[in-house]
């Protein structure tokens, strides 16, 4: 069964920061894209970023963000840990939510998640 | 980077059906034939249902089925179970990156 396993949640103070890890296991990790995509309390799921195999174009990874993020968080991976990471810094209360990993092949045109990471919690408060 | 639109909240009674719709713009649901759809049950993982608009992956009930017009795509639950009730959310592929709406609670009846 495919499995992916996060860590790296909890609470931390704004202005501070946290790193998530999302761990892959029993699949091909290097053929898939990892997202990450949170919920914040009593809202939507929110798309923020992802992250392109090494191998999916002749530069390496193609890394995007959305803007809410952009300039303070941080998406890389390590191919041989099989593992997606999410630096993130200058954290403010609304990047208070769960945060989930997924993946897709995006550059296979499969536009989709659908593995998904269970979830970790982040709480940015004083 | 603006949600898609997707109506608060549905309901149904069991065995019948209900429709969500989900608008976005010609630069994304417009644009591209990759809206998913996901099931959300509180405290879980979300859950793909839907894929490339109408596409079902392996184990998902021909219950759920999906289409698009224009700027808007729609998901239809026939034959509603209880199981069914849920939060559901819309995806649209945008070239750079991806957008959500913002979710619709299914509660059946």
């Amino acid at each position: 069964e495919v499995q992916l396993v996060q860590s790296g949640g909890g609470l931390v103070q704004p202005g501070g920061s946290l790193r998530l890890s999302c761990a892959a296991s029993k699949f091909t990790f290097r053929t898939y894209s990892i997202n990450w995509v949170r919920q914040a309390p009593g809202k939507g799921l929110e798309w923020i970023s992802d992250i392109s195999p090494s191998t999916s174009t002749p530069s390496g990874s193609i890394i995007n963000y959305a803007d809410s993020v952009k300039g303070r968080f941080t998406i890389s991976r390590d191919t041989a840990k099989n593992s997606v990471f999410l630096q993130m810094n200058s954290l403010r209360a609304e990047d208070t939510a769960v945060y989930y990993c997924a993946t897709d092949r995006a550059w296979l045109e499969e536009n989709y998640f659908d593995y998904w990471g269970q979830g970790t919690p982040v709480t940015v408060s004083p | 980077q603006s949600a898609l639109t997707q109506p608060r909240s549905v309901s149904g009674s069991p065995g019948l059906s209900v429709t969500i719709s989900c608008t976005g713009t010609s630069t994304n649901v417009g644009a591209y034939n990759y809206v998913s759809w996901y099931q959300h049950h509180p405290g879980k993982a979300p859950q793909l249902i839907l894929y490339d608009v109408a596409s079902r992956p392996s184990g998902v009930p021909d219950r759920f089925s999906g289409s698009k017009s224009g700027n808007t795509a729609s998901l239809t639950i026939s034959g509603l179970q209880a199981e069914d009730e849920a939060d559901y959310y819309c995806c649209s592929y945008a070239g750079s990156h991806r957008v959500f709406g913002g979710g619709t609670k299914v509660t059946v009846l």
